[in-house]
């Protein structure tokens, strides 16, 4: 069954500081994709990053990366020279590809202290 | 593009009462979600449409909840009648599910208490 698995409830990272927030997956699917979100304390839901199952490349937006580790079902989300508005809760989903549902994780909240 | 259009941003109301909830989606996508966000629960999907056609409702919780999108640009999420336990953040959110991506787009929210 498709499911998505964030095992870090929360973490703290120094400003300026990289930080790795974790994301494994299951899908029998070959075609899939997975996607990062950011929400703050207010409330809205942001997209960050995308990484389709095909891809041969790590996606890469700005200070984001993901590091896309197929054979471990892995989709870690890496954030580089934290800053102090990066505090947010942040989830990991995934999209199978004849699929229209979106598997949530249960969020990792970050918080950057200065 | 102004975003996905959420109506109204809070909601408070009594135990019994019937509350509709509002959606915009951006224009051109063909899905749309409904959520629940609970500090208990956390992100639930309730129901989901594409091309305006409901494909899964298995999410939404009780016979009280229904949703509808008559046009493909409008969508509400009805409560009748609303319980405290009904209190929680509502997204909207729509994508476009075809070629490329599909990353969804959430609203702002609806903040709604049932007291």
């Amino acid at each position: 069954a498709q499911k998505i698995t964030q095992t870090q409830p929360g973490m703290f990272v120094q400003e300026k500081e990289a930080v790795t927030l974790d994301c494994t997956y299951d899908t029998s699917d070959p075609s899939y994709g997975l996607f990062w979100y950011k929400q703050p304390s207010s409330g809205e839901m942001i997209f960050l990053i995308y990484q389709g199952s095909y891809d041969q490349q790590n996606a890469t937006e700005g200070r984001y990366s993901l590091n896309f580790q197929k054979a471990r079902k892995s989709a870690n989300l890496v954030i580089s020279a934290s800053q102090l508005g990066d505090s947010a809760m942040y989830f990991c989903a995934m999209r199978e590809g004849g699929a229209y549902k979106y598997i949530f994780g249960t969020g990792t909240r970050l918080k950057v202290l200065a | 593009d102004a975003g996905v259009i959420q109506s109204p941003r809070h909601e408070v109301t009594e135990m019994g009462q019937e509350v509709t909830l509002r959606c915009k989606p951006i224009s051109g996508h063909n899905s749309l979600f409904w959520y629940r966000q609970t500090m208990m629960r956390g992100l639930e999907l309730l129901i989901y449409f594409n091309n305006n056609v409901p494909i899964d409702d298995s999410g939404m919780p009780e016979d009280r909840f229904s949703a509808k999108m008559p046009n493909a640009s409008f969508s509400t999420l009805k409560i009748q009648p609303s319980e405290p336990r009904d209190s929680a953040v509502y997204f909207c959110a729509s994508s476009f599910i075809g070629a490329g991506v599909g990353e969804q787009y959430f609203g702002p929210g609806t903040r709604l208490t049932v007291t």
